[in-house]
């Protein structure tokens, strides 16, 4: 059974970069495509984006100004920057497994990591 | 950006049927948007149900389908058990841009 675990720091200060990375495990990084989402109790959930395993990007406009979303095949792991961090990126961040050749379906789901941006 | 809705919350019996819905605000909601369904419970990760408007997870039970239901993509639950009390959520892509529900928290009675 795929296993997908995201790793980072739990704090982070405003104006900051936000930092993730998602292992992927018992399962091979190609050829899917892999997301990130976050989730708040006032916002809701949110997709952030999404890499490919060829590396080629997908990214919500609401966020593309300020999201880098890369992966390492050697590694079996994918990543996520958020850059100028506030208040509001405080969120429940999920990594989760798109399908082979598309992103409009996850089958597997983190356990997700709580980040708070806070000084 | 599109504004993707639920009710908020629902109530079934149990062993009984309940529809949930998913809106679009730019129009009906059809087989591009390649509606998308999972359940949540307290704490824990999202756990997929369906997705291409009708296919299952292969872990999904055949309790849960999913549809579309006039303008609005659907997921129903047949013979409700005490397992099913959850938060259930769907997802619609726009042109490649994947915009959530806000969720239909539901229970089992």
């Amino acid at each position: 059974q795929v296993q997908l675990r995201e790793s980072g720091p739990g704090l982070v200060k405003p104006s900051e970069t936000l930092s993730l990375t998602c292992t992927v495990s018992s399962g091979s990084i190609s050829p899917y495509y892999w997301s990130w989402i976050r989730q708040t109790p006032g916002k809701g959930l949110e997709w952030i984006g999404c890499v490919y395993y060829s590396g080629s990007t997908n990214y919500n406009p609401s966020l593309k100004s300020r999201v880098t979303i890369s992966v390492d095949t050697s590694k079996n792991q994918f990543s996520l920057r958020l850059n100028s961090v506030t208040a509001a990126d405080t969120a429940l961040y999920y990594c989760a497994r798109g399908g082979p050749g598309r992103i409009t379906i996850f089958d597997y789901f983190g356990q997700g990591t709580l980040v708070t941006v806070a000084s | 950006q599109a504004v993707v809705t639920q009710e908020p919350s629902l109530t079934v019996s149990l062993g009984g049927t309940v529809t949930l819905t998913c809106d679009s605000s730019t129009g009906p909601v059809t087989t591009a948007h390649f509606p998308y369904w999972f359940q949540q419970r307290p704490g824990q990760a999202p756990w997929p149900l369906t997705f291409d408007t009708t296919s299952r997870v292969s872990w999904t039970p055949a309790r849960f389908s999913g549809s579309l239901l006039g303008a609005k993509a659907a997921l129903t639950l047949s013979s409700a058990q005490p397992e099913d009390e959850a938060d259930y959520f769907c997802m619609l892509s726009f042109g490649g841009v994947l915009v959530f529900g806000g969720g239909t928290k539901l229970t089992v009675l």
